[in-house]
């Protein structure tokens, strides 16, 4: 069975600061691991994807993640948040080879001026 | 954006009717899925597609059913809704590969608020 863990209902960070919203996650296999954002009243967009290589990912809008086999972590980081990203973050795992996705809770980010 | 609609974007209904929500998509993707959304619960999955007439049960499928009779369609069926029915509904397509949903992301619908009274 596959399953995430988001540890952190809500992260505030001041604008400028670097963010960080983490992830854990539990597979019997390799996992793919995806990060989305849910801005209100909308559905969920992709940020970015571990599929294989290279242990950090660059994504949209200036996100990035890490890849940590040894803690199977995939934190979401930014170096300086913004105002505008504010909004409900979501990890998803998928064993390889699964046709489902398992996403965690959610995180409330909140980036105060 | 990723051509997925919803519909209806909003209902209300009674305790006991049948209620069907539609997804429809133009990409051609081959995985369709039906997520609920609740405060403390995140997205969980309720019944995926696979392929037409190909479906599976998520991890919270009572009470639900679904139907793909072509690759654009994913019919979502409340045979007799509940209170415990009431949610924001996501519909999600992925390309997918051969043999699994492989290492493709999910494209999201708007979501379908539905209140059960």
């Amino acid at each position: 069975a596959q399953s995430v863990a988001q540890p952190e209902d809500q992260v505030n960070v001041a604008e400028g600061n670097p963010l960080t919203v983490k992830c854990t996650y539990s597979v019997s296999g390799n996992p793919y691991l995806f990060w989305y954002v849910q801005y209100p009243n909308r559905g969920l967009q992709f940020l970015l994807k571990y599929i294989t290589g290279d242990n950090l990912v660059k994504g949209s809008y200036g996100f990035e993640a890490e890849f940590n086999k040894s803690q199977t972590s995939f934190h979401l980081k930014k170096p300086s948040a913004l105002v505008s990203d504010s909004a409900l973050y979501f990890c998803a795992v998928r064993e390889s080879g699964a046709g489902k996705s398992t996403f965690g809770d959610g995180t409330t980010l909140t980036v105060k001026p | 954006d990723a051509g997925i609609t919803q519909s209806p974007r909003h209902k209300v209904t009674e305790t006991g009717t049948p209620v069907t929500l539609r997804c429809h998509q133009t990409e051609n993707h081959r995985y369709m899925y039906w997520y609920r959304q609740d405060p403390g619960h995140g997205l969980r999955l309720i019944h995926y597609s696979y392929g037409v007439k190909d479906t599976d049960k998520g991890e919270v499928s009572d009470g639900y059913s679904v139907s793909r009779s072509k690759t654009e369609d994913f019919l979502l069926t409340l045979e007799s809704a509940t209170s415990s029915q009431t949610s924001v509904y996501f519909c999600a397509i992925s390309e997918g590969t051969t043999g699994g949903s492989g290492n493709t992301e999910a494209f999201f619908g708007q979501g379908t608020r539905l209140t059960v009274v």
